[in-house]
């Protein structure tokens, strides 16, 4: 069990500019969360997975944003015109239906300039 | 919509006994849970309670749940220097999980 990754552990980028992460689950577990934490703020949820299907969407996911979990193993999500407001930690969980609680990576801390 | 509530800050000696408190909104919420969060990394699940059971123990953990007051706590026994984090709770909301704003934790030696 290598745990959830993610890639790139940081990012700075310039306004307006694209940004992709992306996301390694648990091998075994077929759900996966995206969560965003500004500071002083607990996590807050963007969107879930179940194998491959997109079934939630937080309001908080605005058009510019973009997940896709393609063959129900990893997953990216794209940020478009990046603002500043977006500059946020990213974090992604896995769990496997019927169990409890998730599993964070260490999450990708985006900095827009 | 759904909330939770939790103290900002807290700060005990090493050795002492920690009491981080919450409250959350839904009572529908099957399994309320407590994260931590060491400085730059993800989120650790510590425990997890059922909503039908008052208290659990897990170590040097107890949670206790009133759910008439929709209160949680997370006791930690015999505080150490490692213990020093962010504490979220975190109640479930159908497939997603509604966190608190955190605990900050300091242990003095």
């Amino acid at each position: 069990d290598t745990g959830v990754s993610q890639d790139p552990r940081h990012k700075i980028t310039k306004r307006g500019q694209n940004v992709t992460f992306r996301c390694d689950p648990i091998s075994e577990h077929n759900r996966l969360y995206w969560y965003r934490q500004t500071l002083g703020q607990g996590p807050e949820f963007l969107t879930y997975f179940q194998n491959e299907a997109q079934l939630e969407k937080s309001r908080l996911l605005s058009d510019r944003f973009s997940a896709e979990r393609p063959k129900g193993s990893f997953s990216t999500l794209e940020i478009q015109r990046t603002e500043q407001g977006d500059s946020a930690m990213y974090l992604c969980a896995s769990s496997r239906t019927g169990t409890y609680g998730y599993t964070f990576g260490s999450g990708t801390r985006l900095t827009v300039v | 919509g759904e909330d939770v509530e939790q103290s900002l800050f807290l700060s005990v000696r090493e050795g002492d006994s920690s009491v981080i408190n919450c409250t959350y909104t839904d009572s529908s919420s099957t399994y309320l849970y407590w994260y931590k969060q060491e400085p730059g990394a993800g989120l650790q699940l510590l425990t997890y309670i059922f909503s039908n059971m008052d208290m659990k123990q897990d170590q040097r953990l107890t949670v206790l749940l009133n759910k008439k007051d929709k209160h949680l706590s997370l006791r930690i026994a015999d505080t150490q220097t490692g213990d020093s984090a962010i504490y979220f709770c975190a109640e479930n909301d159908g497939n997603k999980l509604v966190f608190g704003a955190g605990t900050i934790l300091r242990v003095k030696s």
